[in-house]
This record gives C-alpha cells, sequence and structure tokens, in this order.
C-alpha cells in the first residue's frame, strides 16, 4: 500500500477539456510536490506547495493543498497535446528523510 | 543548471550478471537518490546518501547495494541481477535536506535482465 494514492491512473481527453488528478493520503505532509515526466525522461519539478489550503497557479495549471494536508489536486484548463505525460505527487513527511511517490497519472490530451 | 547524468539510457543484462549503475550530478548536491519506476506503481526509493560515504536503506534495498565515494558520484550496485530487477531506474539530487527541495532527476536507465 503506497503512502499517497493518486488518481486516476490514466485520462485520455480531447484537447480544450479541463482535467482534475487528485492525490491523497491519510498521513499528514509538511510540503508536497508534482512533477511532470515525459517518455524517455526523468521527472521535472511543476510546483511546491508547502501551507494548508495554499493554491499555486502556473498559466494554466491550478495546485491546490488540503486544508488537512493530506491530500492535494491538479487542476488543467483547457488542455494541450503539450501537456501529454506522466504526473506525479511526492511528499514530504514533518521527519523528513525522504520524499513519497504517488503512483501516477498518466495523461493523453488527444489534438 | 543543474544536469544529473546517468551512465547507459539502455542496458541489457543476463540473470546472475553484477551490473553498475552510475549517477553524476554537476552542482555540488548534498543528496542522492536512486529509484526505481515500474508501470502502476511510481517511483520506490531504494537508496539514497546524504554525504560522502553515507547511505541509507529506501523502501526497496534488496539485492541493491550502494556507493558514493565521491560527492558527485552515486553508483548502484545489482549483486546479482535477477528478472525481477527489470525496470526503469532513475537518479536524483538535491541540494539540501528538506523536504521542499527539488528534486532533479537524470534521464534514467532502462534495465533489462534476460
Amino acid at each position: 500500500t503506497q503512502l499517497l494514492e493518486q488518481s486516476p491512473q490514466f485520462l485520455s481527453i480531447q484537447e480544450g477539456e479541463n482535467l482534475t488528478v487528485y492525490c491523497n493520503s491519510s498521513s499528514v505532509f509538511s510540503s508536497l510536490q508534482w512533477y511532470r515526466q515525459e517518455p524517455g525522461e526523468g521527472p521535472v519539478l511543476l510546483v511546491t506547495v508547502v501551507t494548508g489550503g495554499e493554491v499555486k497557479k502556473l498559466k494554466r495549471l491550478t495546485f491546490q493543498f488540503g486544508d488537512a494536508r493530506k491530500d492535494s489536486s491538479l487542476h488543467i484548463t483547457a488542455a494541450q497535446p503539450g501537456d501529454t505525460g506522466l504526473y506525479l505527487c511526492a511528499g514530504a513527511l514533518y521527519n523528513f528523510n525522504k520524499f513519497y511517490f504517488g503512483s501516477g497519472t498518466k495523461l493523453n490530451v488527444k489534438p | 543548471d543543474v544536469k544529473v547524468t546517468q551512465s547507459s539510457r539502455y542496458l541489457v543484462k543476463r540473470t546472475g550478471e553484477k551490473v553498475f549503475l552510475e549517477c553524476v550530478q554537476d552542482m555540488d548536491h548534498e543528496n542522492m537518490f536512486w529509484y526505481r519506476q515500474d508501470p502502476g506503481l511510481g517511483l520506490r526509493l531504494i537508496y539514497f546518501s546524504y554525504d560522502v560515504k553515507m547511505k541509507e536503506k529506501g523502501d526497496i534495498p534488496e539485492g541493491y547495494s550502494v556507493s558514493r565515494e565521491k560527492k558527485e558520484r552515486f553508483s548502484l550496485i545489482l549483486e546479482s541481477a535477477s528478472t525481477n530487477q527489470t525496470s526503469m531506474y532513475l537518479c536524483a539530487s538535491t541540494l539540501g535536506g528538506g523536504g521542499t527541495d527539488t528534486q532533479y532527476f537524470g534521464p534514467g536507465t532502462r534495465l533489462t535482465v534476460l
């Protein structure tokens, strides 16, 4: 059982649609990160959220950290084919010594 | 920009062989990590290191060992490769030891054990 559960596992949508990816846990995290990984490459950091209730926007991407610091979401508005990739959430507990990763959401945006 | 390089993009080995995966970072980062990535399982931590010659076990260390003789280099060793170690292996580094640090990843090594 993974500490961070991501859903959905797969998402295939048309260009222009909106989508939300969820990252949930029963544990409280001090911070949570979202990464995107393209085929043949390593993950690249999109954002780090550290405050409960925090909302961060990165162009068409909106990230939210839950009030209780147990969950996070990534919302993409008007998805584009360039958004295609694997999205991973990663959390750090308060007694940090390592990061915990979710299982990932594979997004495919069709033109 | 931080650059993390891995010695091979693709590797094919036979069962029982000793396998070395090398990772080098060029930004004087303190911490380095080895993960394996399998479909539907995300990234699982094998070993990590917070300093030269220091190492700590991650979640799945069995069958693996590591070496960090120099700050910039972190090696993953499969003592006797087995087919269940066929996977994508990712190396990462962070500047400090905090949970908000950015992890910089290498491009990965796809290892196939026959």
